[in-house]
């Protein structure tokens, strides 16, 4: 089983700010990496999948990057409902398995 | 509009078995694969188990391995999750969720509003 560490575990921004989340996955999985969103009482939204390809109906202040075992997600320019918590999902082999996630919370 | 809805979270005691439902709407649901995802309150999410578009190829967590078992049934639209020998750490909201791309594996964009398993004595 592939595991996932994400860091740092809380991120404290303000608006407007650049946010940027790591990913890191015990062994290559090559650039099947997704990145999920959730807030309070929600349900997972689909951001990134294949590593970089945004979702349908994602603003371009995401973006993903990396391959093999590092993956960052990028939000350019936080907007006040981007505050949440954020978790990498690989599918690179099965079981797929997400990282532990990352809050965003506002300073 | 899709649509997932789950049913049969319930209270359960130790070693007891339960069927989730996920009834799909709003596209073809036998071009997908179907996911189940849970999330123990206050914790992350946990993949638990896929399944093919064509129910031929079906993958599990380690932890449930010999004792979940997902189906589909694509003349329903429903997606199952058969839970047997249900331990305490079982305990989590259920959700289905669907693949973001037909006869794909890539991504998760629609998920269910989830349905409620606690496994307690």
């Amino acid at each position: 089983e592939i595991m996932l560490t994400q860091s740092p575990a809380t991120l404290s921004l303000s608006p407007g700010e650049r946010a940027t989340l790591s990913c890191r996955a015990s062994q290559s999985v090559s650039n099947r990496l997704v990145w999920y969103q959730q807030k309070p009482g929600q349900a997972p939204r689909l951001l990134i999948y294949d590593t970089s390809n945004r979702a349908t109906g994602i603003p371009a202040r995401f973006s993903g990057s990396g391959s093999g075992t590092d993956f960052t997600l990028t939000i350019s320019s936080l907007e006040p409902e981007d505050f949440a918590v954020y978790y990498c999902q690989q599918r690179g082999n099965w079981p797929s398995t997400f990282g532990p996630g990352t809050n965003v919370d506002m300073k | 509009q899709v649509q997932l809805v789950e049913s049969g979270g319930d209270v359960v005691q130790p070693g007891r078995s339960l069927r989730l439902s996920c009834a799909a709407s709003g596209f073809t649901f036998s071009n997908y694969g179907m996911h189940w995802v849970r999330q123990a309150p206050g914790k992350g999410l946990d993949w638990v188990a896929v399944i093919s578009y064509d129910g031929k190829l079906k993958y599990y967590a380690d932890s449930v391995k010999g004792r979940f078992t997902i189906s589909r049934d694509n003349f329903k639209s429903t997606l199952y999750l058969q839970m047997d020998s249900l331990r305490v750490e079982d305990t989590a909201v259920y959700y289905c969720a669907k693949e973001n791309i037909p006869r794909a594996a890539t991504g998760n964009d629609y998920w269910g509003q989830g349905t409620l398993v606690t496994v307690s004595s």
